[in-house]
């Protein structure tokens, strides 16, 4: 099942700069994406959604971008702190008459070095 | 800020065993869902519950696993024998309600998860 996938398994960034996570789908019936953070031995946390009548959703140093036509989507972190340093999940959901369940990627490592 | 709990954090049983994880969700939710992550893969959807009852499974989900919610705030997952496959990380999570997708939102709230292990 690889209907939501993160092709990058991993993304090394200095403090300060840019981090760019990528999320692919191929469900055209997605119309609402999230990004969870997860550190070890933890449950993932809420960062931040997107619904798919939006193309772009922003929350402090969070922005979340959302491509339909490509099925793609982002999430940019700026200014990237060694904080940040987690695996970051996007997940997909269809709405209508779905109680919400959520498709995940594989997820991307961000390491932020100081 | 309201979160999601979960008991025990490490459960370890024999294969052929019953387990029960159990989770309590944040007070005001009305959905319940259970996810995986076996170790090294993604978090997979097990199964949903509304309305005291389940509204939607995997196929993971099978006559082995059962979910209830006995009174107002535990939510429960047992798996009725257990085997090595099972062996996993289990995230319960909760959400507030209403209209999901394009038209409303979608936000799930984990908890820190159960690590399961079947010898």
């Amino acid at each position: 099942d690889q209907q939501v996938k993160q092709n990058s398994p991993s993304l090394s960034v200095q403090e300060g700069r840019i981090s760019i996570l990528n999320c692919d789908y191929t469900n055209s019936m997605f119309d609402y994406f999230l990004w969870y953070k997860k550190y070890p031995a933890e449950g993932p946390t809420f960062l931040i959604s997107i619904s798919s009548i939006k193309d772009k959703n922003e929350d402090g140093r969070f922005t979340v971008f959302l491509n339909k036509s490509a099925k793609h989507l982002s999430l940019h972190i700026v200014p990237s702190q060694p904080g940040d340093s987690a695996v970051y999940f996007c997940a997909a959901s269809a709405g209508g008459t779905s109680y919400g369940k959520l498709t995940f990627g594989q997820g991307t490592i961000l390491t932020v070095h100081p | 800020e309201p979160e999601v709990t979960q008991t025990p954090s490490h459960q370890v049983t024999q294969m052929g065993q019953e387990v029960i994880l159990r989770c309590v969700p944040i007070s005001n939710h009305l959905y319940f869902y259970w996810y995986r992550q076996i170790l090294g893969q993604k978090v997979e959807f097990l199964v949903s519950f509304y309305n005291n009852e389940i509204s939607e499974k995997s196929e993971i989900f099978d006559d082995q696993f059962s979910v209830e919610r006995p009174d107002g705030s535990n939510f429960t997952l047992k798996i009725r024998s257990t085997k090595l496959e099972d062996s996993a990380m289990y995230f319960c999570a909760s959400k507030r309600g209403g209209a999901s997708g394009s038209t409303g939102t979608n936000e799930q709230f984990f908890g820190p998860g159960t690590r399961l292990t079947v010898l």
